[in-house]
């Protein structure tokens, strides 16, 4: 089955410096990958998502980049700041015959002021 | 335009007894999923539905769990004879399912199941 690795487990910046986030998957044939932003006692919110036909996208202060060759793929948080804080999980889809999902095991980013 | 919802919100119960979780999807949603979190854990898969079929029931941890959905809708998770092991933030999510790609999906507030 598909394994994702999520790294780092934890990362602390400085307002106004870029984070990033990195997963790697497994499976060739998994084909949509969604960041998920979760702040404590809070549902998980989807904050961006790229498709396998995508090689980045962007969303204002908010990017993603997949690499398919080597399975991974990144997040990427520029211009941080405080209310960026939070745990950020990746998650691989396979549609395939139907949706399989795995999802990585989180970054908790801290913003310092 | 209400999102997904969950309910209950809080569950406690003691070890051994039976418990049931609703959610229910954003209207028109085909897809929804089961997921477990525990404190300060990932989400670990349970179980997948398209419409009221569950093509992967591959994640349910054991066969205490079951789940259905019926008419294509609401949808129940239900833990019998539950262990203090089970405690854990029960998360649903519905996405819409077209053309072969997945839809980004949407999270209720979860359930959060504590078993004494």
């Amino acid at each position: 089955g598909e394994n994702v690795e999520q790294h780092p487990s934890t990362l602390s910046v400085q307002e106004g410096d870029s984070a990033v986030i990195k997963c790697t998957y497994s499976d060739s044939a998994s084909n949509y990958f969604p960041w998920y932003k979760q702040e404590l006692g809070k549902r998980p919110q989807l904050i961006i998502d790229i498709r396998s036909n995508v090689g980045e996208k962007k969303d204002q202060r908010i990017a993603v980049t997949l690499n398919k060759t080597a399975k991974h793929f990144s997040l990427h948080i520029t211009e941080t700041q405080p209310e960026d804080s939070a745990v950020y999980f990746c998650a691989a889809f396979n549609s395939g015959g139907y949706q399989k999902v795995t999802f990585g095991t989180g970054t908790k980013l801290q913003v310092i002021p | 335009g209400a999102g997904v919802s969950q309910s209950p919100s809080n569950k406690v119960t003691e070890k051994g007894k039976d418990v049931e979780l609703r959610c229910d999807p954003i209207s028109g949603h085909t897809a929804l999923y089961w997921y477990r979190q525990s404190l300060g854990q990932g989400l670990e898969f349970l179980i997948y539905f398209q419409g009221n079929s569950a093509p992967d029931k591959s994640g349910l941890p054991s066969d205490r769990f079951s789940a259905e959905r019926t008419g294509g809708s609401v949808s129940t998770l239900t833990i019998q004879r539950t262990q203090q092991e089970d405690s854990a933030v029960y998360l649903c999510a519905s996405s819409l399912a077209t053309g072969g790609w997945n839809q980004p999906q949407h999270f209720g507030d979860g359930t959060r199941l504590s078993i004494l």
